[in-house]
């Protein structure tokens, strides 16, 4: 069965502080794998995109990587602000054409 | 503005009823989809078209029955609602390419279902 798994479900970190959200998937045939962020009451915002043949994907204070292999995909994000707190999604496409979401995480920022 | 919108925004409506919600997009992509966000905030594909064409159908109960009138549009139409049908319903858009990935997928902001 083709899974998406974000742990944890909730994190809390100081403001300036780098952190990474975790995804990981169980079948390594993949199309591509998507980051999202849903702020309360909103629809989701695409934050990255990585197809299966590339390794990460850069856009300002974020870093998506993707390990076929190892079935990981990491969200790195570099000196975190308060207007960074949402509930971050990854979603994987999988072979037969499915985008399959994680459970998210939801990410707070302390001030 | 380039966006999906999806109209209403918010649906309250009694048990039994018949209800619809629409969607547009002004992107150019030729691959529409419905999502569900359940109360622990899940999302779960319902349905995508490719060019009007139904390509993913997932179990879903039939009453909801999408329509595609051109790429641009797709409309959800849910009959006999139950209390189980509140929800947060999505719907986005994407390219898809011959190869049968997809570029970035784009969300509208959703339309929140609550059956008394």
């Amino acid at each position: 069965k083709q899974e998406v798994t974000q742990i944890p479900a909730a994190l809390s970190v100081p403001e300036g502080e780098n952190l990474v959200l975790n995804c990981s998937f169980t079948d390594s045939a993949i199309y591509n794998l998507q980051w999202f962020r849903q702020d309360p009451g909103k629809g989701l915002t695409s934050l990255l995109l990585i197809q299966s043949s590339q390794r990460e994907q850069t856009s300002g204070r974020l870093n998506a990587s993707l390990d076929k292999s190892s079935g990981r995909s990491t969200l790195y994000i570099a000196a975190s602000q308060p207007g960074d707190s949402a509930t971050y999604l990854c979603a994987v496409k999988f072979g037969n054409e499915k985008l399959t979401f994680g459970t998210g995480t939801r990410l707070t920022i302390i001030p | 503005d380039t966006a999906v919108s999806q109209t209403p925004k918010y649906l309250v409506t009694q048990m039994g009823n018949d209800k619809s919600i629409k969607c547009e997009q002004n992107l150019g992509h030729d691959t529409m989809y419905w999502y569900k966000q359940d109360s622990k905030k899940f999302l779960k594909i319902m349905f995508s078209y490719n060019n009007k064409e139904l390509i993913i159908n997932e179990t879903v109960p039939n009453r909801f029955s999408p329509k595609s009138p051109d790429k641009a549009h797709l409309n959800l139409h849910i009959n006999s609602l139950e209390l189980g049908d509140s929800a947060v319903y999505f719907c986005a858009s994407s390219q898809r390419w011959a190869s049968g990935n997809t570029g970035e997928l784009f969300f509208g902001e959703g339309s929140r279902l609550t059956v008394l």
